[in-house]
C-alpha cells in the first residue's frame, strides 16, 4: 500500500537552515504536503506542491521534489525557536484527491 | 468562522464503556476525516465522508463507527472502548476541490 515516511527527529541551532526529508511510494501521487504540529495542537497546512513542480519557495520555506526518488523536502531558512514542531510530510495519490496519507512526523527542536 | 471543533478535548474511559466524539465544522466543506494519532506513529485514518448520508472506512476502522447525517457534523462512537484506543483523535475537513485539510484541537482519550 502507500506509505510515507520520515525521520523522527531533527535538531538545529537558531538561525541555521532546518532540512526534514521525506519518502513516499506512490509514483501516482498528486499533491505532496507540509503540515506543522505544535504541541497540544491540530496540525496547520504550512505548504504544498503539486507533482509536476520541481521546487516551490514560500517565505522561509522551500519545497524539493525529486519524482524519480519519490524524496520531498522541507528546507526552512533562518530556522527560529518558533519553528519547534513536529512538520509531517503527506500525499495525495491515486486513491484520490480527498484521501492522505501522511508520514510519522519529524519532530524538529531548535536550540537557541 | 469557528473552523473545526472538537468535544471533549480530554476524556477518560474504563474498559468495555462507551463514547461519542463530537466534530463539528461550520464552512460549508463536503469532506471530513478522522484520523488517530500515536506517537512516533503518524496519522492513521480511522474513517472518512465524502458527504451528509456517505462513509467509508480509512486505514483502521476496527472497534469504531461514524455518522454523517449533515454536512457540518462527522461523530465517532467507540462501542467498548479498549485500551488499544488511548489515542489523541483529530478531526478535519477539506472543501470539494481543495487541497488543505483544517483539522480541530484534538481530544485525548485515555481507556483505563
Amino acid at each position: 500500500g502507500e506509505d510515507v515516511e520520515q525521520s523522527l527527529f531533527l535538531s538545529v541551532r537558531e538561525g541555521d537552515s532546518s532540512v526534514i526529508n521525506c519518502t513516499y511510494t506512490d509514483s501516482s501521487s498528486t499533491y505532496l504536503y507540509w503540515y506543522k504540529q505544535e504541541p497540544g495542537a491540530g496540525l496547520q497546512l504550512l505548504t504544498y506542491i503539486f507533482s509536476n513542480m520541481d521546487m516551490k519557495q514560500d517565505q522561509r520555506l522551500t519545497v524539493l521534489l525529486n519524482k524519480k526518488d519519490k524524496h520531498l523536502s522541507l528546507r526552512i531558512a533562518d530556522t527560529q525557536t518558533g519553528d519547534s514542531a513536529i512538520y509531517f510530510c503527506a500525499e495525495t495519490g491515486a486513491s484520490g484527491t480527498y484521501k492522505y496519507i501522511f508520514g510519522t512526523g519529524t519532530r524538529l527542536k531548535v536550540l537557541a | 468562522n469557528a473552523g473545526v471543533t472538537q468535544t471533549p478535548k480530554f476524556r477518560i474511559l474504563k474498559i468495555g464503556q462507551s463514547m461519542t466524539l463530537q466534530c463539528t465544522q461550520d464552512m460549508n466543506h463536503n469532506y471530513m476525516y478522522w484520523y488517530r494519532q500515536d506517537p512516533g506513529m503518524g496519522l492513521k485514518l480511522i474513517y472518512y465522508s465524502v458527504g451528509a448520508g456517505i462513509t467509508d472506512k480509512g486505514e483502521v476502522p476496527n472497534g469504531y463507527n461514524v455518522s454523517r447525517s449533515t454536512t457540518e457534523d462527522f461523530p465517532l462512537r467507540l462501542e467498548l472502548a479498549a485500551p488499544s484506543q488511548t489515542s489523541v483523535y483529530f478531526c478535519a475537513s477539506t472543501p470539494s476541490g481543495g487541497n488543505e485539510q483544517f483539522f480541530g484541537p484534538g481530544t485525548r482519550l485515555t481507556v483505563l
